[in-house]
């Protein structure tokens, strides 16, 4: 069965230190991939998605993420965090053709941002 | 500007009643859908609809029952029979699956409070 695994809970990182956020994702075919971030007490945002092409995508707020096929990971990076990036982050896996376009997500990684 | 709405953001009831939580919106998507959020649970899926007139079960659809008689909707209720209904309610819709990328827009979410 899909699944997605993000293996860390809680993230604290420094005002202009750089971020990565793991997913590791368990599909039989080509992944959908997504990023989604929720503010507290807000719906989620979409941040990027991959489909095929290029496996680096860029996304908004400055965020980007891999698609590594070998390795099973959409990691998620920002190169410089700003305290406003302080949220829960969701990476999502979703099959476009058999499962009437659900989306599998993971526990989320909650991201606390140190002044 | 197209979105979708979720009212009312907060509410309260007491155990034994029934409550319906609305979700529309304006983004002429065909699929809609039903998640519930619990602290470190991520999102599970209760419901979701591809077209009018049509839905299907998620994974934790126990206790819920929904519509979807115009496109615009899908309304979600909470029975009686729902044995822990407290939690983070999100409404979320996507163009259907064969009509290309199916990312998930999200509304802002309802708090249910069950006493």
């Amino acid at each position: 069965a899909q699944s997605v695994t993000q293996p860390d809970i809680h993230i604290t990182v420094s005002e202009g230190a750089s971020l990565e956020l793991r997913c590791n994702y368990s599909y039989g075919a080509t992944p959908y991939l997504f990023w989604y971030v929720q503010s507290p007490g807000q719906g989620l945002q979409l941040l990027l998605k991959y489909f095929s092409g290029d496996t680096l995508v860029q996304g908004i707020k400055g965020f980007e993420a891999e698609f590594k096929r070998s390795q099973s990971s959409f990691n998620l990076r920002k190169p410089s965090v700003h305290w406003s990036d302080a949220a829960e982050y969701f990476c999502a896996v979703g099959d476009l053709y058999n499962q009437g376009g659900k989306l599998i997500f993971g526990q989320g990684t909650e991201l606390s941002v140190k002044p | 500007d197209g979105g979708i709405t979720q009212s009312p953001k907060y509410l309260f009831r007491k155990e034994g009643q029934n409550v319906t939580l609305s979700c529309e919106q304006n983004l002429n998507h065909d699929a809609m859908y039903w998640y519930r959020q619990d602290p470190g649970q991520g999102l599970r899926l209760i419901y979701y609809s591809q077209i009018v007139n049509d839905f299907q079960k998620g994974d934790i659809a126990e206790g819920y029952s929904v519509s979807r008689e115009k496109k615009e909707s899908f309304p979600l209720t909470v029975t009686s029979a729902q044995k822990n209904p407290t939690a983070f309610y999100l409404c979320a819709s996507s163009r259907a699956p064969g009509q290309g990328v199916n990312e998930q827009y999200f509304g802002p979410g309802t708090r249910l409070t069950v006493t």
